[in-house]
């Protein structure tokens, strides 16, 4: 049973870089759309973007010039990096395995049990 | 790319049935069979209840199934329980290749 797992600093500055690791255990990394997810506090679910275990990358476009996503297969882990954060990036940040083929990521499960970030000086 | 659009809010009582909508576009929820829907309890990671519009997952009741019909989607879950009592998200893909959730939909049994 796959199961993900998040981790990083809970506290970021403004316009820092927040930086989020995704550790994936009991089962493979590769055929998967490896995913970012964040949900403001009270508020909805936001697709951040995907990296494919090949290495190939899509972000959600109100987000795109600020993140990158990327995988490390040696490590199965998969890392968020999103820059110039401002109080608006206050979220829980959630880790996905999305599932699809070709260019279409069509659902995201599992889901790893998400890590809150705050965005404060 | 606009969030689907999903009620705020639905209610029932226990045994009943309920629907929740997710309207898109043919862009998104139109143009292809690739609608999801999650569910969400207080404090938790969401779970996958249907994927590709109407495919359950092992493990998720019969009692949660998903159509489509032209621009929106829905998720029906028949035979109300307590324990039915959540967030609801839908998502799609779109034609950038993109995933867009709806707003999200609370569920209260009564």
């Amino acid at each position: 049973q796959v199961q993900l797992q998040e981790s990083g600093p809970g506290l970021v500055k403004p316009s820092e870089t927040l930086s989020l690791t995704c550790t994936v255990s009991g089962g493979s990394i590769s055929s998967y759309y490896w995913s970012w997810i964040r949900q403001p506090p009270g508020k909805g679910l936001e697709w951040i973007g995907y990296v494919y275990y090949s290495g190939r990358t899509n972000y959600n476009p109100s987000l795109m010039s600020r993140v990158t996503v990327s995988v490390d297969t040696s490590k199965t882990q998969v890392s968020l990096k999103l820059r110039s954060v401002t109080a608006a990036d206050t979220a829980v940040y959630y880790c996905a395995r999305g599932h699809g083929s070709g260019t279409r990521m069509r659902w995201f499960d599992p889901w790893g049990q998400g890590t809150p970030v705050t965005v404060s000086s | 790319q606009s969030a689907l659009t999903q009620p705020a809010s639905v209610s029932g009582s226990p045994g009943q049935s309920i629907t929740i909508s997710c309207t898109g576009t043919s862009s998104d929820v139109g143009g292809y069979n690739y609608v999801s829907w999650y569910q969400q309890h207080p404090g938790k990671a969401p779970k996958l209840m249907i994927y590709d519009v109407s495919n359950r997952p092992s493990g998720v009741s019969s009692r949660f199934s998903g159509s489509k019909s032209g621009n929106t989607a829905s998720l029906t879950i028949s035979g109300l329980q307590a324990e039915d009592e959540a967030d609801y998200y839908c998502s799609s893909y779109t034609s950038s290749s993109n995933q867009v959730f709806g707003g999200g939909t609370e569920l209260t049994v009564l």
